[in-house]
C-alpha cells in the first residue's frame, strides 16, 4: 500500500524552462511534506518543505504547492538548470506521534542544456 | 558540523552471510533512521532509534535488526542475506524533534 506516489518515473526539461514534479498521497493524516533531491552515489538532501496549514512555500527557484483536498503536491523549479538534474523524492509524515517519513519512489529529472 | 557518516561505502557479500552497517549521526542528533533504496522502489523505512530505543519499525522481516549506542551511533544488521537484499542502505539523523532528516551517503550492499 503506497501512501506517497510519484507517478512519473522521469521528466526531461529544457534549461531555462519550468520543471513541475508531482506527488500524490493517500493518508489524510499526513500534515507535513518535504522534497529531497538525490545525486548518484550521494544521500538525499533536503530541498523544501510545506506544512498543511499552508498551500504554498517558496525558496528561491523552488516552490512547493499543496492541494489538501486533492491530496496532491507539486514542486516547481524555475528556471531549470543542468545542475538540477537528479532524482527528486517526495516525502510525507504526521507531525504528531514521532512517525517516520514516508517516501515516494522518486522522479528522475533531466535538464537538457 | 560533520554530516552523517556511514561505513563502509561498499560491501559485497554472498547469500547466507550476515552483514553489519554503521552510522554516525550529526553531533547532537539523538534520532537515527535507516532506509533501504532499491531501483524503482524509492526509500523504504526500516526502523528508527531514539536514545537507544527503537521508536518505529517498518515492514521488514526479522533478519533486519538494529541498535543504537549511548553516543547515538547506530548499527544495522542483516542476517542470512538474500539476493533481494542488494540495495543502498541509507542512514539519516535528526534532533528527534525536527521534521527534517539529514542523510548519509549510504552503504551499497551487493549480495552475490
Amino acid at each position: 500500500d503506497q501512501q506517497v506516489k510519484q507517478n512519473s518515473p522521469s521528466l526531461s526539461v529544457q534549461e531555462g524552462r519550468i520543471s513541475i514534479l508531482n506527488c500524490d498521497y493517500t493518508n489524510s493524516m499526513f500534515d507535513y511534506f518535504l522534497w529531497y533531491k538525490k545525486y548518484p552515489a550521494e544521500g538525499p538532501t533536503f530541498l523544501i518543505s510545506i506544512s498543511s496549514i499552508k498551500d504554498k512555500n517558496e525558496d528561491g527557484r523552488f516552490t512547493v504547492f499543496l492541494n489538501k483536498s486533492a491530496k496532491h503536491l507539486s514542486l516547481h523549479i524555475v528556471p531549470s538548470q543542468p545542475g538540477d538534474s537528479a532524482v527528486y523524492f517526495c516525502a510525507a509524515k504526521r507531525n504528531s506521534g514521532n512517525t517516520p517519513l514516508v517516501f515516494g519512489k522518486g522522479t528522475r529529472l533531466s535538464v537538457i542544456a | 558540523k560533520a554530516g552523517v557518516t556511514q561505513t563502509p561505502r561498499y560491501l559485497i557479500k554472498t547469500r547466507g552471510q550476515q552483514v553489519t552497517l554503521s552510522c554516525s549521526p550529526i553531533s547532537g542528533h539523538r534520532s537515527v533512521s535507516w532506509y533501504q533504496q532499491t531501483p524503482g522502489q524509492g526509500l523504504q523505512f526500516l526502523f528508527e532509534y531514539f536514545s537507544e530505543t527503537q521508536r518505529n519499525k517498518g515492514n521488514f522481516p526479522g533478519r533486519f535488526s538494529g541498535r543504537q549506542f549511548s553516543n547515538s551511533r547506530s548499527e544495522m544488521n542483516v542476517s542470512t542475506l538474500e539476493l533481494g537484499d542488494s540495495a543502498l542502505y541509507l542512514c539519516a539523523s535528526s534532533s528527534g524533534q525536527a521534521e527534517k532528516l539529514f542523510f548519509g551517503s549510504g552503504t551499497q550492499l551487493s549480495v552475490l
